[in-house]
């Protein structure tokens, strides 16, 4: 079965300080990982994704995230906070060919991310 | 629009009461996909479309809730005999296909409160 853990119920981080949201995975064949920032009262907005190729891959509003597939993690990254990145942020995975899962993301519990001026 | 549209976007019903949830996807999307998000919890799966059929709804909790999608685009999400329990956001989600790398876009969510 399909699994995500975010061991961090919540991450605090002064404005311009680097920040790191974790993420652990467990799933069938090759994983497919997103991550996905929800605002308050608002719905999920994508963030990025980790198909295959390059372990570091970047997507908006400055963040980036690092696939390592020897501890079945997906860390989610900014160089630089911002107060504006505060947030819940949910990682989430997918089950690649041969998994018997193909189609539905499975989500984690969220961390919420309080950034500081 | 060119969204995930999902109506209404708050409802509050009597426990007992039937409700409808209905969603539009991003147009030519052929997956759809229902989940529910409680308070302080990540989204958990209900049911997924591809065209007209469910792929899969091993997330529906009971026989009260069912879904469709007849014309394979716009979906209904419909909960009978609401309970108290039900009370969450209903979020509705398209991708262009069900292949693992997709991009999964959600709505705003419609927000059900049972009393």
């Amino acid at each position: 079965a399909q699994s995500v853990a975010q061991p961090e119920d919540q991450v605090n981080v002064a404005e311009g300080n680097p920040l790191t949201v974790k993420c652990t995975y467990s799933v069938s064949g090759n994983p497919y990982l997103f991550w996905y920032v929800q605002y308050p009262n608002r719905g999920l907005q994508f963030l990025l994704k980790y198909i295959t190729g390059d372990n570091l891959v970047k997507g908006s509003y400055g963040f980036e995230a690092e696939f390592n597939k020897s501890q079945t993690s997906f860390h989610l990254k900014k160089p630089s906070a911002l107060v504006s990145d505060s947030a819940l942020y949910f990682c989430a995975v997918r089950g690649g060919q041969g998994s018997g899962n193909t189609g539905k993301l499975i989500f984690g519990q969220g961390t919420t991310l309080q950034v500081k001026p | 629009g060119a969204g995930v549209s999902q109506t209404p976007s708050n409802k509050v019903t009597e426990k007992g009461k039937y409700v409808e949830l209905r969603c539009d996807p991003i147009s030519g999307h052929t997956a759809l996909y229902w989940y529910r998000q409680s308070l302080g919890q990540g989204p958990e799966f209900l049911i997924y479309f591809q065209g007209t059929g469910a792929a899969d709804d091993s997330g529906l909790p009971n026989d009260r809730f069912f879904a469709v999608r007849p014309e394979g685009s716009v979906s209904t999400l419909k909960i009978q005999r609401t309970e108290r329990g039900d009370s969450a956001v209903y979020l509705c989600a398209s991708s262009p296909g069900t292949s693992s790398g997709n991009t999964i876009y959600f709505g705003e969510g419609s927000w059900l409160t049972v009393v």
